[in-house]
């Protein structure tokens, strides 16, 4: 059974600074790896996916990256700022279609 | 730029009652799907539709749900008879048609959050 993990679970970061997050995934056999944004209360937002073909995807100051055969992704974020703070979410779709999530790491950005 | 719309944004019910929750996903997408998310837990699937059926179910959707695409715009979500643990936000998702076998990015839409007490 596929499990995803995401390391670590809360982030604090002084505005600027480039930042990490890490998830991981148990079965490499998957079509892609997505990440999201949520807001408190709010829905998801999707910011990369990566299929499993892919080693990186860019957009804007993030990048993820994925390793399949370990199993591994970052996302990694260039000069943080207050409005990246967020929860992160790591999901990996497997033969199915369905997303398998994470349970995020809530990252917050300090002025 | 197109997204996906759910309603109500907020639902509070009593223990047995039926609810049903409405999406309308982006118009060209042919996959349709709804996630739970309890507080403070995962994001967890329930159901994806395609070609007016079920395609993959979870051990969460039981025979107290069902997934219905009654015209050519909505997508529901009804539970028969609620359970206090069936509080959660639900997702509706959805995403294109798939190219050559590879996965597609999955647009989710605000959520409901259902309360019941």
């Amino acid at each position: 059974k596929q499990e995803v993990t995401q390391i670590p679970a809360a982030l604090s970061v002084p505005e600027g600074e480039n930042l990490v997050l890490n998830c991981s995934f148990t079965d490499s056999a998957i079509y892609n790896l997505q990440w999201f944004r949520q807001d408190p209360g709010k829905g998801l937002t999707s910011l990369l996916l990566i299929q499993s073909s892919q080693r990186e995807q860019t957009s804007g100051r993030l990048n993820a990256s994925l390793d399949k055969s370990s199993g591994r992704s970052t996302l990694y974020i260039a000069a943080s700022q207050p409005g990246d703070s967020a929860t992160y979410l790591c999901a990996v779709e497997g033969s199915q279609g369905n997303l398998i999530f994470g349970k995020g790491t809530k990252l917050s950005v300090k002025p | 730029e197109p997204e996906v719309t759910q309603t109500p944004s907020h639902q509070v019910t009593q223990m047995g009652q039926e609810v049903i929750l409405r999406c309308v996903p982006i118009s060209n997408h042919l996959y349709f799907y709804w996630y739970r998310q309890i507080l403070g837990q995962k994001v967890e699937f329930l159901v994806s539709f395609y070609n007016n059926e079920i395609s993959e179910k979870s051990e969460i959707f039981d025979d107290q749900f069902s997934v219905e695409r009654p015209d050519g715009s909505n997508f529901t979500l009804k539970i028969r008879s609620t359970k206090l643990e069936d509080s959660a936000m639900y997702f509706c998702a959805s995403s294109e048609p798939r190219a050559g076998g590879l996965g597609e990015t999955q647009y989710f839409g605000p959520g409901t959050r259902l309360l019941v007490l």
